[in-house]
């Protein structure tokens, strides 16, 4: 099975800051990775998809990147709303598998 | 509105069974593989099987292979979950998810709860 980390755990920030997140596959994953936003009490959405690509009505601040085993999801300007815990998700091969999860407060 | 919706959850008892229902709308069902992902209560996501789209081909994690089945009905445009010989790791919330032809599980439903106790 391939096995995702990501890091940190958890991070706050104010609003404005950039922040980023990482996400590290156990084997190479090429581009199939996508990134879900969890809000609290709420199902998870799908943010961006094959690394990069932004979902349909996901805001522009979000970013993703990398390839291989490496990737990021960036937020260039932290907003209240954000507030969530992000999971990142391989879908190479099965069993599909997901991040641990970083979880975003706001100072 | 393209839509899904969990229904069958509740509280079943070690070594019991549950069967899931996920009613679709706003899409075309048949053409779109399905899966089903759990959250135990304050932990992360985990995936749990999957159906292709004409309901021939599916898929489980290891921790449910044998016990659960996946299957569809695409006259009613309704995706299932059968759980047997439940544990208590299996207490979760159980989403029914949509997979948008490997661009990622792109519709979720609100989830239904399954918790396993005696």
């Amino acid at each position: 099975d391939i096995q995702m980390t990501q890091s940190p755990s958890s991070l706050s920030a104010s609003v404005g800051d950039r922040v980023t997140i990482t996400c590290r596959a156990s084997q190479s994953i090429s581009r199939y990775l996508n990134w879900y936003q969890q809000k609290p009490g709420k199902a998870p959405k799908l943010l961006i998809y094959a690394a990069s690509t932004l979902q349909s009505g996901v805001p522009s601040r979000f970013t993703g990147g990398g390839s291989g085993t490496d990737f990021t999801l960036t937020i260039s300007s932290l907003q209240s709303e954000d507030l969530a815990t992000y999971y990142c998700q391989q879908s190479d091969s099965l069993p599909l598998t997901f991040g641990p999860g970083t979880k975003v407060d706001i100072k | 509105e393209v839509q899904v919706v969990e229904s069958g959850g509740g509280l079943v008892q070690p070594g019991g069974s549950l069967r899931l229902s996920c009613a679709t709308s706003g899409f075309t069902f048949s053409s779109h593989w399905m899966h089903w992902v759990r959250q135990a209560p304050g932990k992360g996501l985990v995936w749990v099987t999957r159906i292709n789209d004409v309901g021939t081909t599916s898929t489980y994690a290891d921790s449910v292979k044998g016990r659960f089945t996946i299957s569809r009905d695409n006259a009613k445009n309704k995706l299932y979950l059968e759980m047997t010989s439940l544990r208590a790791e299996d207490t979760a919330v159980y989403y029914c998810v949509r997979d948008s032809h490997s661009s990622g599980m792109d519709v979720w439903g609100t989830g239904t709860t399954v918790i396993v106790s005696s």
